[in-house]
């Protein structure tokens, strides 16, 4: 495996079940992201962490839990989501976090569906 | 509040043909990066082509180039010789140098490429 991969490809899931998305990036990165993509709007930065901690969290609500067990290995645990919460979650990693120049990476995404 | 804007929801191109997307973005910093990434359809978001803010030649990447007038705060991608495998969806993004990440995303050009 190279890259930044995802799983699942593709979620749908209830209001009341609780999943969780992965990620794992081989780039030997240190800084690792979610994002939430959703139609005809920006890319949503959701977490940020970097050698492991958590050094950013934009006001996302607490249905949305990250895990970062180790510089390879993002997690995204989901519980009691919304409908609006449906949309293409992306995972990202970068060498750095505050070298600015630094490429992100992306993986494939998760598409979650919530009914 | 250093935003990224992307007036153009959609373009279309002839193949072999050149076209330009248009991105401003607006900071308060004054040393940061621009970047243009690609999602083609189903596929993984990949950095096409970044501009450091501090240089004032404008970046090259065989046939993509960028229009970078700083003092507009304008930051346009040209894609030249276009070819069918560019059809995707394309986002500006900065982001900045300081110490608190900010990486900011547009909302995203639709490119068509027509044969």
């Amino acid at each position: 495996e190279t890259g930044v991969t995802q799983t699942p490809r593709h979620l749908v899931m209830g209001m009341t079940n609780k999943k969780s998305l992965k990620c794992e990036q081989h780039l030997g990165h240190n800084a690792m992201y979610w994002y939430k993509q959703s139609a005809k709007k920006p890319l949503e930065l959701m977490f940020v962490y970097s050698l492991e901690e958590r050094v950013e969290n934009n006001s996302v609500p607490s249905r949305f839990s990250p895990e970062c067990p180790n510089s390879s290995h993002l997690f995204l645990h989901l519980h009691t989501l919304q409908p609006e919460d449906s949309a293409l979650y992306l995972c990202a990693s970068s060498q750095g976090l505050y070298a600015s120049y630094n490429e992100q990476f992306f993986g494939p995404g998760t598409r979650l569906t919530v009914l | 509040a250093q935003t990224v804007t992307q007036s153009q929801p959609e373009m279309s191109v002839q193949e072999a043909e050149t076209v330009t997307l248009s991105c401003t973005y607006d900071t308060s910093e004054s040393d940061y990066y621009l970047f243009w990434y690609k999602q083609p359809p189903s596929r993984q978001m990949i950095l096409v082509i970044r501009q450091e803010a501090y240089k004032q030649q404008n970046a090259t990447e065989n046939r993509f180039s960028v229009n970078f007038q700083k003092a507009a705060k304008s930051f346009s991608l040209k894609i030249s010789d276009s070819q069918l495998g560019d059809a995707a969806m394309y986002f500006c993004a900065s982001a900045s140098t300081s110490g608190t990440y900010k990486y900011i995303f547009g909302t995203g050009t639709r490119l068509k490429v027509l044969a």
